[in-house]
């Protein structure tokens, strides 16, 4: 089936404004995580979403992000009042969930804060 | 804090050679590691997992996994131009939440 799907593949926005970042996961996996990747540096956390239970917000950098995943399918990432230092790569990932399985990646949002 | 460590390199190795890439983890309870690829501007994709102390191969890629001193390695032999990369080694925890080091930026020179 398809993999991990993200949109936009690209966002331009001005400082100040909000953006979402959608991510559609693999169909049956239950858990979905979003990161962020800065230019030339590693995977950085931040959230976990799994089943229904409560999501892992702790890798999540200030109030202005936000995150939901609505029917445990689709998630949106949601940067409000966007700093400069919010442009990264956004990438999302989803999982079975099953023990020892592996997360496959979406091919990321590139935001741009101007 | 469960932690994942790499040396970011760049490692340099030539064409033909063997790569040797390395990788430590804090928390013993980790029940599963990974090993992916992510060539510039792309996203991350699977290579290899082991879950068993030992060796595991597959094609020119070995992993190898020892638990008593939470190390996990990745051998690349008959390095190619094509496996110019960096690689990210993952840690999987018994809560399904996955562990990233800072990965190693790895240079095949023809």
């Amino acid at each position: 089936g398809a993999g991990v799907s993200q949109s936009p593949s690209n966002k331009v926005t001005e400082k100040g404004k909000d953006v979402e970042l959608r991510c559609d996961p693999i169909s049956g996996h239950t858990a979905l995580y979003w990161y962020r990747q800065s230019l030339g540096q590693g995977l950085e956390f931040l959230i976990y979403f799994q089943g229904n239970s409560a999501p892992d917000k702790s890798g999540l950098p200030s109030d202005r992000f936000s995150a939901e995943r609505t029917g445990g399918s689709v998630s949106t990432l949601t940067i409000q009042r966007t700093q400069q230092e919010d442009s990264a790569v956004y990438l999302c990932a989803s999982s079975s969930g099953l023990a020892g399985e592996t997360q496959y990646f979406g091919p990321g949002t590139r935001l741009l804060v101007l | 804090q469960k932690e994942v460590e790499q040396n970011s390199g760049p490692l340099s190795v030539p064409e033909g050679a063997i790569a040797s890439l390395n990788c430590t983890y804090s928390d013993r309870g980790s029940q599963s590691f990974f090993w992916y690829r992510q060539y510039s501007g792309k996203s991350p994709e699977l290579i290899m997992f082991i879950y068993s102390n030992g060796d595991k191969e597959d094609g020119r890629f070995t992993a190898q996994l020892n638990k008593a001193s939470q190390y996990v390695s990745l051998l690349i032999r008959d390095s190619q131009p094509s496996d110019s990369a960096t690689y990210l080694c993952a840690v999987k925890d018994t809560g399904n939440q996955f562990y990233f080091g800072t990965g190693t930026s790895l240079t095949v020179i023809p």
